[in-house]
Parts: C-alpha cells; sequence; structure tokens
C-alpha cells in the first residue's frame, strides 16, 4: 500500500505569516497533487507535479506556490496567508495516467 | 462551470437498502474514480473505472463514456458504509490530473 505522509496534521497560522505544508511519499510516484477540500466544494486542485523539479497550476493556485525539489517530497507553500486559506489539504500521488490516487490524511490549517 | 456533477448530495438509507449514486460530466476525460472519505478522514479509492462495469463486493461501478456518467451502486448497505463518497474524472494528455465532484453524503441507520 502506499504511503503518502502529510506534515504538520494541524495548523493555526497568523494573517499574512508564512505557512508550508509538507508531503512525503515513499513509493516513487511519478505524479504529486496538492488539493483544498471546503464545503460545497469538494476537492479543488491548487498545484500538481509530474516530477522532481517540476511544478503546474492547478485550478485555483492564486496565492499559492509549489515546490517539488525531490520525487519523494511535494511541499505547498502560503507566502501571505489570508483566512480565506482555512481549509482542510490534502497530498496525493500516483503513478500517471490510468492508475489511481493515494492520499494523505489532510493538514487542516485555520488562519487567523 | 462545474465539470463533475454527482448527485444526490446526501442520502439516508436504512441499513439493508440499496443505493445508486450518480456522477455525470460535461468534458471528456481519460477515466473517472470513485473515493470514500470516513467523516474527518482521507479518502481512499474504491475504483479506478475508464468504461464498462466493475465489482467488489457489494460496490458496483458503471461507467458510460457516450453518456458522460458513471454510477456507484452500494447493495445490502451497513452502518459502516456512512460517509462520503467522491467521483473523481482523470483528464490529461503527457500529464494527468484529476478534478473532483462535490461528493454524496451517505448516512445509513440501524
Amino acid at each position: 500500500e502506499a504511503a503518502v505522509t502529510q506534515s504538520p496534521r494541524n495548523k493555526v497560522a497568523v494573517t499574512g505569516g508564512k505557512v508550508t505544508l509538507s508531503c512525503n511519499q515513499t513509493n516513487n510516484h511519478n505524479n504529486m497533487y496538492w488539493y483544498r477540500q471546503d464545503t460545497g466544494h469538494g476537492l479543488r486542485l491548487i498545484h500538481y507535479s509530474y516530477g522532481a523539479g517540476s511544478t503546474e497550476k492547478g485550478d485555483i493556485p492564486d496565492g499559492y506556490k509549489a515546490s517539488r525539489p525531490s520525487q519523494e517530497n511535494f511541499s505547498l507553500i502560503l507566502e501571505l496567508a489570508t483566512p480565506s486559506q482555512t481549509s482542510v489539504y490534502f497530498c496525493a500521488s500516483g503513478l500517471g495516467s490510468q492508475n489511481t490516487l493515494y492520499f494523505g490524511a489532510g493538514t487542516r490549517l485555520s488562519v487567523l | 462551470g462545474q465539470q463533475v456533477q454527482q448527485s444526490p448530495a446526501s442520502l439516508v438509507l436504512q441499513e439493508g437498502e440499496n443505493a445508486e449514486l450518480q456522477c455525470n460530466f460535461s468534458t471528456s476525460l481519460n477515466s473517472m474514480q470513485w473515493f470514500y472519505q470516513r467523516p474527518g478522514g482521507s479518502l481512499v479509492s474504491l475504483f479506478y473505472n475508464p468504461s464498462g462495469t466493475k465489482h467488489s463486493g457489494r460496490l458496483t461501478s458503471t461507467t458510460v463514456i457516450k453518456e458522460r456518467r458513471s454510477s456507484l451502486h452500494i447493495s445490502s448497505s451497513q452502518t459502516t458504509d456512512s460517509g462520503t463518497y467522491l467521483c473523481a474524472l482523470e483528464r490529461g494528455n503527457s500529464g494527468t490530473y484529476q478534478r473532483f465532484g462535490t461528493g454524496t453524503k451517505l448516512q445509513v441507520v440501524p
């Protein structure tokens, strides 16, 4: 079973502060994804990556940056956090087309 | 507009009843996936189904690309089936990404 680990699991940040959410996967998957989940919106794609050094914008990239320094790690960065970014964030990984996704346990972020 | 629409938004079943969850999409896709999410929990893949019908225990997934729909059938529901069911369409060529529906929240009562 693929392992996707997110840290931290819970985070409280102040408006205007910098927040970094980390994701690590140990199954050598090429593709990694960051989603946020909000009531009424389901999961929305923020950024994704096809391999080390690559990042792509998803459907709602504004206010977020992503970094994929290695095959195993994919970070989501909020340079200037705002209350509207309060949400649950999920990281996922997968081999690519015609393969399933494996999700982390999620990070609950509150921006006050 | 929303490319993936799920229905119903919520559903309450008596234990033992069957359920049919629908997912309709308005764009081209490579495939459809169904996920289960426990309350407050992560997502677990149930089916990867590009077309046709797939079975797994009491669950059946059917995807009809021409009609732009996919369904998830739950038979003989159990209280442990309670949670949210999400469908996601896979898109992309050289690289792929998934676009999710808003989910169906299912509650199975004894």
